[in-house]
């Protein structure tokens, strides 16, 4: 357990409207990031912080939004929802040791974009 | 970033049998990191591979990487039905996120 929360952790939203997702650690990791789950695809990377106000783009980030103006806190926003939005989307921390960097993940939010 | 391409994409097997899943990258990785995530849970971290031609086990588990650091195997002794799930591997790109392949689906069969 790495002291992860999302939330929700399911939701249903209709196409065009915004929806904004919550992340809550309680280890004050720096780093941070969202991944999107999609059957074929893997797991791909969103966005990802590296410290307060710091972040940036992954693979997939074209639609969604994030901000982290505490260290506990990263939120991803769709701005407007759209139906390939519709995916698990998990968040991660990474943990530094001398062993290296580790992710774990929250349990994840299940998205439905009707 | 790195990106790495695992197979197969599915395997069925009977338990007490065994299972491998690879990895291959096209670039030299620094290490590598395999993730298990049980049917409707989040990927949990299992272990990193950093040195060349490294093996660890854990248990059943046995995790090889490559001489050359460009590849990375997964290798599980008399399968259990516990097993059952989807084992990633992972590559950092550029130090700050992690590159994830598409995973193993292992379905075992009692």
């Amino acid at each position: 357990d790495a002291g992860i929360t999302q939330s929700p952790r399911h939701k249903v939203t209709e196409t065009g409207t915004p929806v904004t997702l919550r992340c809550h650690q309680t280890e004050n990791h720096r780093y941070m990031y969202w991944y999107r789950q999609d059957p074929g695809h893997g797991l791909r990377l969103i966005h990802y912080s590296y410290g307060v106000k710091d972040t940036d783009k992954g693979e997939v980030s074209d639609g969604y939004s994030v901000s982290r103006s505490k260290t506990e806190d990263f939120l991803l926003t769709l701005e407007s929802a759209t139906s390939s939005q519709t995916s698990v989307y998990f968040c991660a921390i990474r943990k530094d040791s001398f062993s290296g960097n580790t992710i774990y993940f929250g349990e994840g939010s299940w998205l439905t974009v009707v | 970033g790195q990106q790495v391409m695992q197979i197969p994409q599915y395997q069925h097997v009977q338990e007490g049998e065994d299972f491998t899943t690879y990895c291959n990258s096209s670039t030299t990785l620094s290490n590598i990191q395999w993730y298990k995530q049980r049917p409707g849970g989040h990927p949990v971290f299992l272990i990193q591979l950093v040195k060349s031609g490294e093996v660890k086990k854990q248990k059943r588990l046995t995790f090889q990487f490559g001489e050359a650091k460009k590849n990375s195997s997964l290798h599980i002794t008399a399968t259990q039905t516990t097993d059952v799930g989807t084992y990633f591997c992972a590559a950092s790109n550029s130090g700050y996120a992690l590159n994830f392949g598409k995973g193993t689906s292992l379905l075992v069969t009692p």
